[in-house]
């Protein structure tokens, strides 16, 4: 299986700071890498597939980029609804697997 | 709109088979997608379980392959999930979604608890 190392595990950021998150899988997978958000008590969103393309209803301030082995996600602009836990998950091969998942809390 | 949810025990004891339902409304499950179940664990960590497609094909996760069973109920649009000889490592958070490689909608999840 392929494996996806997610860091940081969690982190603080302040309101209207820019907070990055990075994805590192064992192997290439071509930009096959989607990035969700669980709130709390909430059921995972899906917030970008295919490394970049934003999912609809998705607000802006989030992108995603990378290539080959290494992705992330940016959100320019923190804001206290994008308090939650943020998880990659690559679809290159079968099975899909998932990152362990950054938990973001406002500072 | 789409919408997903997950029913079934709350508790199953060891050795005993896992069975939840997971409702959708707002898309047949015949007309498309993948129809995947994925469970998240107490610390986190989410696990691919496998998938029922639109035409009635299944794909299982390879680590459960001998214990997994995924069906459905066209009539009703629902779909299942049995996971067989549960053990506690199988206690989870289990989630019904809808899939074409990335999940684009998910239930609310369903928390099981194996325990005597």
């Amino acid at each position: 299986d392929i494996q996806m190392t997610q860091s940081p595990a969690s982190l603080s950021a302040s309101l209207g700071e820019t907070v990055s998150i990075e994805c590192l899988a064992s192997e290439g997978i071509s930009n096959d890498l989607a990035w969700y958000q669980q709130k709390s008590g909430k059921s995972p969103q899906l917030l970008i597939y295919a490394a970049s393309r934003l999912q609809d209803g998705v607000p802006s301030r989030f992108s995603g980029s990378g290539s080959g082995t290494r992705y992330s996600l940016k959100i320019s602009g923190m804001q206290p609804e994008d308090e939650a836990d943020y998880f990659c998950q690559q679809s290159y091969k079968y099975p899909p697997t998932f990152g362990a998942g950054t938990k973001l809390e406002l500072k | 709109e789409i919408q997903l949810q997950e029913s079934g025990p709350g508790l199953v004891k060891p050795s005993q088979s896992l069975s939840l339902t997971c409702s959708v409304t707002g898309y047949t499950i015949t007309s498309g997608y993948d129809w995947s179940w994925i469970r998240k664990f107490p610390g986190n960590k989410m696990e691919w379980m496998g998938y029922i497609s639109y035409s009635g094909s299944t794909n299982y996760n390879p680590s459960l392959k001998s214990r997994i069973s995924i069906t459905r109920d066209t009539s009703k649009n629902q779909f299942f999930l049995q996971l067989n000889s549960v053990t506690t490592e199988d206690t989870a958070t289990y989630y019904c979604a809808r899939a074409f490689y990335v999940m684009d909608a998910w239930g609310q999840g369903a928390s099981v608890t194996v325990s005597s």
